[in-house]
């Protein structure tokens, strides 16, 4: 059974650092694996989407790596701000891309 | 234009009580989920709906039962509820393996 895990659980940094938030996961049969941001009392945000065939993907001042070999991924943020303070979910799609597992999150903090 | 939309949003109700959830999603999804988040902020999966057809059940008690009329629409509907049924739940959307659209929650107090 798929699981995944988060590492750190909490991060806080001052503003304009760089940051790697740490996903692994123990099966790597997946589908692909996706990132989510969740802001308090709200859905989840999609934010990037890796397929299993693909190393890494960008979306602005957020790039997301796959290693399906040793099941990890990172999302790494650039100059981060305030605005990005929220909980980032990492998840895996099964093989058959109907079920999605997620990490326990990591809960991030920029101050100004 | 709201992709995937659940109602109610919040809802506070008592113990023994049956009460559902509906979930819509206009985004031509052939896939449908109802997920939990528990008060540790946790998401599980309970159930994944793929063309009106239950795929994936996992291990949810018989007290909660999915319906899903169309592709568009899967309602969850919980019979008995008890305090552990507490939690936020989430609907979502896909294509099979594709970007997964979530509906921004209803919030479930059972008292």
């Amino acid at each position: 059974k798929q699981e995944v895990t988060q590492i750190p659980a909490a991060l806080s940094v001052p503003e304009g650092e760089n940051l790697v938030l740490n996903c692994s996961f123990t099966d790597s049969a997946i589908y692909n694996l996706q990132w989510f941001r969740q802001d308090p009392g709200k859905g989840l945000t999609s934010l990037l989407l890796i397929q299993s065939s693909q190393r890494e993907q960008t979306s602005g001042r957020l790039n997301a790596s796959l290693d399906k070999s040793s099941g990890r991924s990172t999302l790494y943020i650039a100059a981060s701000q305030p605005g990005d303070s929220a909980t980032y979910l990492c998840a895996a799609f099964n093989n058959a891309g109907n079920m999605l597992t997620f990490g326990g999150g990591t809960r991030l903090m920029v101050k100004p | 234009d709201t992709a995937v939309s659940q109602t109610p949003k919040y809802l506070v109700t008592q113990m023994g009580n049956d009460k559902s959830i509906k979930c819509e999603q206009n985004l031509g999804h052939d896939t449908m989920y109802w997920y939990k988040q528990d008060s540790k902020k946790f998401l599980k999966i309970m159930f994944s709906y793929n063309n009106k057809e239950l795929i994936i059940n996992e291990t949810v008690p018989n007290r909660f039962s999915p319906k899903s009329p169309d592709k568009a629409h899967l309602n969850l509907h919980i019979n008995s509820l008890e305090l552990g049924d507490s939690a936020v739940y989430f609907c979502a959307s896909s294509r099979v393996g594709n970007t997964i659209y979530f509906g921004e929650g209803s919030w479930l107090t059972v008292v």
